[in-house]
């Protein structure tokens, strides 16, 4: 069983910038949900996908997009960067069966730097 | 709103002393909570969730819906137990609310 994988582990940015982060879900699992955790935060759900759809947003600009494919893989992108953005953003796979959640499974992240 | 707080940023022990890390929830619903737990240089892991009703490592959560708490408590700590631990409620079947985490230090 393959575990959650994220790519790049470590990313610098400039203000303005945009970025995408990658995600592969754990063997077995349709659903994909993102995080964003400053540093001393607890993880701050940003979205769900679901069967390729948006499934549940959390308080996040529209900048904060998100695409989910066919291998339940996934995508979060970010467009005109700021500051605040710098963060780890964490991946985190789940099984969802008939509409209900399971336990979300979570990958090493990706550590964010916006200067 | 649903909200998690962990009121200890830090929890130092020593090794063989009981552990219990705080955690209150606000949540106008039946919660479905858990335990995460963090260790150095590891990814975010489920240790456990109030449905399971079990033991793991040690550790033990009761959800007390009076007091609106899921405290993680172990009798005796052991120094491997030394990570963040973050207490979290699902929202619906989306979303985890997490707290903002309690690191615990077991010292020898």
């Amino acid at each position: 069983e393959t575990g959650v994988t994220q790519s790049p582990t470590h990313l610098i940015k400039t203000r303005g910038q945009q970025v995408t982060l990658r995600c592969s879900s754990q063997s077995g699992h349709n659903t994909v949900s993102w995080y964003q955790q400053a540093l001393g935060q607890g993880p701050q759900f940003i979205f769900q996908y679901y069967r390729e759809e948006e499934n549940g947003r959390g308080n996040f600009p529209p900048r904060f997009s998100g695409l989910q494919f066919p291998n339940y893989s996934s995508e979060l992108n970010v467009n005109a960067l700021e500051l605040d953005d710098s963060a780890l953003y964490l991946c985190a796979s789940s099984s969802t069966l008939q509409g209900g959640g399971e336990t979300q499974y979570f990958g090493p992240g990706t550590r964010l730097l916006v200067l | 709103a649903q909200r998690v707080t962990q009121p200890e940023k830090l929890l130092s022990v020593f090794k063989g002393a009981p552990v219990e890390l705080k955690c209150n929830y606000s949540y106008s619903g039946s919660p479905e909570l858990f335990w995460y737990v963090q260790y150095s240089r590891q990814r975010l892991q489920l240790l456990l969730r109030h449905i399971s009703r079990e033991s793991i490592k040690g550790f033990t959560a009761d959800l007390n819906k009076g007091e609106t708490s899921f405290h993680l408590k172990k009798p005796f700590a052991q120094e491997e137990d030394s990570a963040m631990y973050y207490c979290a409620l699902r929202h619906g079947f989306q979303k985890l609310v997490f707290g903002t985490g309690t690191r615990l230090l077991v010292s020898p």
